[in-house]
Order: structure tokens, then sequence, then C-alpha cells
């Protein structure tokens, strides 16, 4: 069964700084999708980004970006010039190719941005 | 982009009463759901897979008798909490997966369940 690993359960960064929360997997799959979600203290899930695993390039949106090294099973994910609007826990997740894919979670990271 | 809707947002029930949560995506078929469970400061737990037309898939240690649900169109599932006791109240969520290879999941916007 596949596994995701957050080892950060909280994270702090000054506003306009640069953040960078962990997240390791473990699968025996070649074909996956990793993503990170959002989930402000509304608690509405929100995709901030994600990464096919047959792509060699890094996934970018705007101030996020991923660090994705497939033979390590990392998937880091970097927030650059944090907002305070950034606050929230940040989860990284793991979907299988195959059908019937259900979404593997991690424990979460909580995200602080100090003003 | 495409919308998932959940009903109620919050609801209270009396312990040893049965409540229903809906799922419903607005703009997209989806023939499969998830519902996940979430307590305060923790991650997501899936509950179980909703196929539309057949029988859910729970996961291991999830009491489908006590959690049942309902895909009866391509657009609602319905989560029922059956004879709730306060141990049952938590944060649901649904998620529902769009067809094609896209195949993107959206989530609902959850739904605080609190057993009196």
């Amino acid at each position: 069964a596949q596994t995701v690993t957050q080892s950060q359960p909280e994270m702090s960064v000054q506003e306009a700084e640069t953040v960078t929360l962990s997240c390791t997997y473990d699968t025996s799959e070649s074909d996956y999708y990793l993503f990170w979600y959002k989930q402000p203290p509304s608690r509405q899930m929100i995709l901030v980004i994600r990464q096919e695993a047959y792509k060699q390039q890094n996934a970018t949106e705007n101030r996020f970006s991923v660090n994705f090294q497939k033979a390590a099973k990392s998937f880091s994910l970097k927030i650059s010039d944090s907002q305070l609007g950034d606050a929230a826990m940040y989860f990284c997740a793991y979907r299988s190719a195959r059908a019937g894919n259900k979404l593997v979670f991690g424990a979460g990271t909580i995200l602080r941005v100090k003003s | 982009g495409a919308v998932v809707s959940q009903h109620p947002s919050w609801v209270i029930c009396k312990s040893g009463t049965s409540v229903k949560i809906e799922c419903r995506s607005l703009d997209f078929q989806a023939t499969t759901m998830f519902w996940y469970r979430q307590f305060p400061k923790q991650s997501l737990m899936l509950m179980a897979t909703s196929n539309e037309g057949s029988k859910a898939t729970y996961e291991q240690g999830v009491e489908k008798d006590k959690f049942l649900i309902n895909h009866a169109s391509l657009t609602l599932s319905t989560l029922t909490v059956t004879s709730a006791h306060p141990e049952d109240s938590s944060f649901y969520i649904c998620s529902a997966r769009t067809g094609g290879s896209g195949n993107t999941i959206y989530f609902g916007e959850g739904s605080w369940l609190t057993v009196v």
C-alpha cells in the first residue's frame, strides 16, 4: 500500500520570505500523480499544485513550485514571497494512475505566516 | 472550474438518530465519489469510495452498516450516519472525480456533524 509522510507538523515563515514543506512517499508503482492541497480555517480543500510522475519537469503555479525527485520519492513544496493568506494546513497527497485511484494523504503541515 | 457541493454544512443531532449528508457535483457527472472523515488538526481519512449504480467500497475498519453510502445518480452521493453517537461527531468531506484522462478530483466544502 502507498504511504505519504510529512515530517514537519508545523512550520513558520516570515511574510515575503520563502518556505519549503517536505513530503516523501512510498510506492511500487511507476505511474502516479502527486498533489499539494491547502486547507485554510474554512476547511475547504484547495488544490495548490499537481505533478504527473512521468513528467521530469517540476510543476509551478505562480508562487508555488515543487521539487519532484522520483528516485528519492520526494515531493517538496516551495512557497515564495509568502503571504498572510498562505497560512493554512498543507497536505501532500498521492494518487495511483490506475482505475479507482483514491487519494492517499499525508498527516499535514500547519504553516504559520508571521507579519 | 468544477464545483462539488455538500449539504448541510453543519448539523446537530441527538444520539441514536440518523443523519444524512449530501454530496453533489454541480457541473459534471461523477461516476466516483469519495467520503472522508477528518478530526481536528488531523489528516483526511478515507472512509469509502462511492460508485454510481453499485455498492460502495469501504476502507478497513469502517462500519458499512453504520455509515450508509448511496450513489444513486451521476451527480449525487449521500452518506447516512445511522444511530449516531457522540464519537461520530466529526468533519465529513466528500470529493468527486471527473471522468476522462484529466481525472481531476474536486472537494466539497465539508459538513460538521455534532452528536449530542
